[in-house]
This record gives structure tokens, C-alpha cells and sequence, in this order.
């Protein structure tokens, strides 16, 4: 089956630190998702980047779809303690229909 | 816009029972929802697509008779785990796909409900 590899597993970083974490894939993705998911709560919507190269930004998150169509970075600049969870890409293949392939996540721990 | 929510957040249930979850959109109509399970510290695992209207599609490996599911409404999608064992124990958690134009990809997530069978 389709497989995302998330990187890096988990982050330990210093409160005011920027993030980077990635997303690759072995096949092409029409769309490329960001969630955060808080402890014992469900996956929040960060960002949507649905065209290969698109750049967006939300706040302090820049997210972009990668040229080749099959990686996709996130990054956080200046973090703070409520950035502290766990990250997950997630994209939709070509040959998925309206199904989603989740990366399998990447930790973030903020020291303040 | 594009809220969705469980029912109940949290169950505890003898083995052999059936628990039903609720998945409401709340503020869009949605033809089409997710169930998902995901175990501690790892990520989303597809269970099956719920479509509004007519039967779901099960993801390879996951028993059609063990959870079923029901789309009567383009609101309500309900997953129930019958006969449920500790193995079911589970953060289940339940996607609608976005409506509109620019939101036709995204999925927007409940908040999940904690299953525990003793």
C-alpha cells in the first residue's frame, strides 16, 4: 500500500526556535494536508496545498508542495509551548479517490 | 464552519457488547465520511469510507461485520463495534470531506472517542 515517510520522529527544541519537518512519498499526491492532533483529541487542520510548488502560510506555519509532487515540508518558525504535539502529513494519491495516506506523525516537544 | 463532532468522547463497555459512535458534520452536509482508528502513539488508520446513502467500503483487513456502519443522513454517520472485545480498544476517530470548491480534499476530524472493552 501507499506509504508517507514523516521526518524526523520527534523534536525536542528550545521555546522561540523555528521546525522543520517533512513528508516524502514514493508516488505522486494530488493533494498535500497538515494536521496537529493534541493528546485525546482528534487531527486539526493546519494547512491544504493542492498545486505542486504552492507556498502557504497560516500565522507561523509555512507549508509547501513539493516541484516533484511527492514531498511536502512544514515549518514553524518562533515556536511556544502550545505548539507542543504531534504532526502528521497526509496526502491523496492519484489512484486514491478521496482517501488520504497519513505520514506516521512527528512529535514536537517545546522547552520554555 | 466545517465542524465535526463524536458521541460519546469516552465508552467503557464489557467484552461482547456492541457500542455505537456518532460522527455529526455540524454546519456542512456530508456525502462522504471517514472512520479511522489509530493506537497510542501511532498514526490514523483508515477503516472504511462512509458513504451517504449507500453501503460503506472497508479498507483491506478490517471486518465488515465487526463494524458496521451507517450514512442514513448527510449529517450523522454512526460506526458500531459489535461483539466487542479488548482488542477493539481503540481512539476512534470519524473525518467528513470538505463541500465547497476550495475544501473538496480536505477531511475535517471529530474529536474522537475512546474506546476501552474490559
Amino acid at each position: 500500500g501507499q506509504q508517507l515517510n514523516q521526518s524526523p520522529q520527534s523534536m525536542f527544541i528550545q521555546e522561540g526556535e523555528d521546525v522543520s519537518m517533512n513528508c516524502t512519498s514514493s508516488s505522486i499526491f494530488n493533494t498535500w494536508l497538515w494536521y496537529k492532533q493534541d493528546p485525546g483529541e482528534g487531527p486539526v487542520l493546519l494547512i491544504a496545498l493542492y498545486k505542486a510548488g504552492e507556498l502557504t502560510s497560516n500565522g507561523r506555519l509555512t507549508a509547501q508542495f513539493g516541484i516533484t509532487r511527492k514531498d511536502s515540508f512544514l515549518n514553524i518558525s518562533a515556536s511556544i509551548p502550545s505548539d507542543v504535539g504531534i504532526y502528521f502529513c497526509a496526502g491523496q494519491p492519484m489512484e486514491y479517490g478521496n482517501k488520504l495516506v497519513f505520514g506516521a506523525g512527528t512529535i514536537l516537544r517545546v522547552k520554555s | 464552519g466545517a465542524v465535526v463532532s463524536q458521541h460519546p468522547s469516552w465508552v467503557i463497555c464489557k467484552s461482547g457488547t456492541s457500542v455505537k459512535i456518532e460522527c455529526r458534520s455540524l454546519d456542512f452536509q456530508a456525502t462522504t465520511m471517514f472512520w479511522y482508528r489509530q493506537f497510542p502513539k501511532q498514526s490514523l488508520m483508515l477503516m472504511a469510507t462512509s458513504n451517504e446513502g449507500s453501503k460503506a467500503t472497508y479498507e483491506q483487513g478490517v471486518e465488515k461485520d465487526k463494524f458496521l456502519i451507517n450514512h442514513a443522513s448527510l449529517t450523522l454517520s454512526t460506526l458500531t463495534v459489535t461483539s466487542a472485545h479488548p482488542e477493539d480498544s481503540s481512539f476512534y476517530i470519524c473525518s467528513a470531506r470538505g463541500q465547497s470548491q476550495n475544501s473538496y480534499n480536505e477531511q475535517f476530524f471529530g474529536p474522537g472517542t475512546r474506546l476501552t472493552v474490559l
